[in-house]
């Protein structure tokens, strides 16, 4: 069974930093391009980042470029977002992707002084 | 950007009465590999958002055939045969043939 467990969220001050983390199993990780998807509340669907299967490629929606960095542990089957600088708009459920089949049940960051 | 367009913005359907959502795409979703990748998603009350088709008419593993995708180019329909009550939820469209981009999302309701 595929699963996709993401953390690392919580509560921060604009300008703050955050790690989310996604811990894969059930599948092959490494054999994957993986995503970043977020909803802010009650809101859309916005694509964050994807990145390839070896981390040679990284594409970023415009709003995140220069502040997010996507990146990937397949010894250790883990997708990570380091989101600096952070915004209020920023404030939303990160859903970690597993190409587009598979969504994880996302962690929740708040950006709020 | 592509930019999604769906519409309606909310349904309200009857069990067993059929339901349609259109989303239209500002740019062609035609590939040269002759796919067109647009995937049709449902987000139930409090959960992520589950794949039901992939690149326009394909149904995902385990998901009843009474749903169906179809449409190619820039215009899209996802249609319910015959709505139950599980099926209630916010759909989303979403393109992939560059960066991805969703569509709003249509809130169908019993």
């Amino acid at each position: 069974e595929v699963q996709l467990v993401a953390s690392g969220g919580g509560l921060v001050q604009p300008g703050g930093s955050l790690r989310l983390s996604c811990t894969a199993s059930g599948f092959s990780f490494s054999t994957y391009w993986m995503n970043w998807v977020r909803q802010a509340p009650g809101k859309g669907l916005e694509w964050v980042a994807n990145i390839n299967q070896d981390g040679s490629e990284k594409n970023y929606v415009d709003s995140v470029k220069g502040r997010f960095t996507i990146s990937r542990d397949n010894a250790k089957n883990s997708l990570y977002l380091q989101m600096n600088s952070l915004r209020d708009e920023d404030t939303a459920v990160y859903y970690c992707v597993r190409g587009i089949h598979y969504w994880g049940q996302g962690t929740l960051v708040t950006v709020s002084s | 950007d592509i930019v999604m367009t769906q519409t309606p913005v909310s349904l309200s359907v009857t069990p067993g009465q059929p339901a349609s959502i259109s989303c239209k795409s500002s740019q062609s979703l035609l590939h040269s590999d002759g796919k067109s990748y647009l995937y049709w998603y449902l987000q139930k009350p409090g959960q992520p958002p589950q794949l039901l088709i992939y690149e326009s008419s394909n149904r995902f593993s385990g998901v009843p055939d009474r749903f169906s995708g179809s449409g190619s180019g820039t215009y899209f329909t996802l249609k319910i045969s015959r709505v139950e009550a599980e099926d209630v939820g916010v759909y989303f469209c979403m393109q992939t043939l560059h960066l991805p981009t969703f569509g709003q999302g249509t809130k169908l309701e019993i």
